[in-house]
């Protein structure tokens, strides 16, 4: 069945640690794209890749980084999380045609201490 | 400045009752519109998307419509079902990049008591 996954759904983590958001769909679309959002706000985009080895950065700045290896697969990592960094994490996909609607990971809850 | 406002922010109504969810923007120039249903703790999910030419769409309970002119859109939910309760989005997009640029609203966020 064609879907996203995004693992963990929950992490709670220490200052300082190395993490790696993962996100991986199984519809083949090319554009990929990363939010954050939190309580009670709208998303916010940080970053968005249009197809493998494309990364580009979003509205929001943001201290993590992405990488687009293959199709399918969209990590995101913090190489040192801090405080600030405690959100939700949204991913999401779409098809390359213009006008058709993102496709929603279920998200991670990251909590930093 | 592109925006995407919601009202109300939040909202209470029992079950069985039919509610409306409104969204003004100012995105320009216009592509879409979609509405969004977001369970606490979840990704959203898409109920409807809107052209330019399209002044109404309903998915099962869910009826949105589109005045491109005043740039206003509603969401209204017919019967309302406990299961109805979450944050709904409303999201615009602009034509004028390859991005298909999103602009999310806050969400309004609906609790149906029983």
């Amino acid at each position: 069945e064609a879907d996203i996954y995004q693992t963990p759904r929950y992490l709670v983590i220490g200052t300082g640690k190395k993490i790696t958001l993962e996100c991986s769909q199984t519809m083949g679309h090319d554009k990929m794209y990363w939010y954050q959002q939190d309580p009670g706000m709208e998303l916010h985009l940080i970053h968005y890749s249009y197809g493998v080895n494309s990364t580009e950065k979003g509205d929001l700045s943001s201290e993590s980084t992405v990488s687009r290896i293959r199709t399918e697969h969209f990590p995101l990592t913090l190489e040192s999380a801090r405080p600030s960094h405690t959100s939700q994490y949204l991913c999401a996909s779409s098809e390359s045609r213009a006008g058709v609607g993102q496709f929603f990971g279920p998200g991670t809850r990251l909590t930093v201490l | 400045k592109n925006q995407v406002e919601q009202s109300p922010q939040s909202l209470i109504i029992l079950e069985g009752k039919n509610c409306t969810l409104q969204c003004n923007y100012t995105v320009s120039p216009f592509s879409n519109l979609r509405w969004y249903k977001q369970d606490t703790g979840r990704g959203p999910v898409s109920l409807t998307i809107m052209t330019f030419s399209e002044n109404t769409k309903s998915n099962g309970r869910y009826t949105a419509t589109l005045d491109a002119d005043t740039k206003q859109s509603s969401l209204h939910i017919t019967a309302s079902q406990l299961s109805d309760s979450a944050s709904y989005i409303c999201v615009v997009s602009d034509r004028g990049s390859t991005l298909g640029r999103l602009y999310f609203g806050r969400g309004t966020q609906l609790t149906v008591w029983p």
